[in-house]
């Protein structure tokens, strides 16, 4: 069982949004501003595409956007477009204990 | 360009040894912290281990804390994770990654494609 709890699937038709959650505790997520997202291709290493919660890295599209309330985080797509088929993982830092931990990934169908 | 590649995976049997490697090119490797991030078959992301950008730090998984050793050379610019004591539970794909500078950040901007171990009798 991974440490951050997300959906395991999410499908919407092309040109529409999808959110994706990430639930975790008050020792990570809630604690620290570290969330970093990933996509991921089946058979393909995973590209960051959020980090800090919110911060998007040069070169990822400006449809993808991330926020945080509390120990949850989420990851905002908008406008689908079929390339945006793939599994999402959420990541936070969770201090000197654990250090880093997981979502178990969200699929990502457009319809 | 800008990349990381892993190597040595391969199929081992419980309780034995295997080292794999990450060789990064385009970037200062010296200058950046890296990780390990392992993916079992079918399954989602488990961070693994990290190592300083000077080696001075290590961090492990409970998982794994005991049985890998995660270590760098720069004059190779090259990241190591040495396996020990191997369970079937360690059958992943083994992913090189790179912290993005600076204090500790905890995420990871640039991945290799990954090197699959398989333990196995």
């Amino acid at each position: 069982q991974s440490a951050l709890t997300q959906p395991a699937s999410v499908s919407e038709s092309p040109g529409q949004s999808i959110t994706i959650s990430c639930t975790g505790t008050s020792s990570d997520v809630g604690n620290y501003n570290l969330v970093s997202w990933y996509q991921q291709h089946p058979g393909k290493a995973p590209k960051l595409i959020i980090y800090e919660f919110n911060k998007r890295p040069s070169g990822v599209s400006n449809r993808f956007s991330g926020s945080k309330s509390g120990n949850t985080a989420s990851l905002t797509i908008s406008g689908l477009q079929t390339e945006d088929e793939a599994n999402y993982y959420c990541c936070s830092y969770a201090g000197s204990s654990a250090f880093v931990v997981f979502g178990g990934g969200t699929r990502v169908t457009v319809l | 360009q800008v990349q990381l590649v892993e190597s040595g995976g391969g199929v081992v049997q419980p309780g034995r040894s295997l080292r794999v490697s990450c060789t990064a090119s385009g970037f200062t490797f010296s200058s950046y912290g890296m990780h390990w991030v392992r993916q079992a078959p079918g399954k989602g992301l488990e961070w693994v281990a990290m190592i300083s950008y000077d080696g001075s730090d290590k961090y492990y998984a409970d998982s794994v804390k005991g049985r890998f050793t995660i270590s760098r050379d720069k004059s190779k610019n090259t990241l190591y994770l040495q396996m020990n004591s191997l369970r079937t539970e360690d059958t992943a794909v083994y992913f090189c990654a790179k912290e993005p500078g600076g204090a500790y950040r905890w995420y990871f901007d640039l991945w290799g494609r990954g090197t699959l171990v398989t333990v196995s009798s």
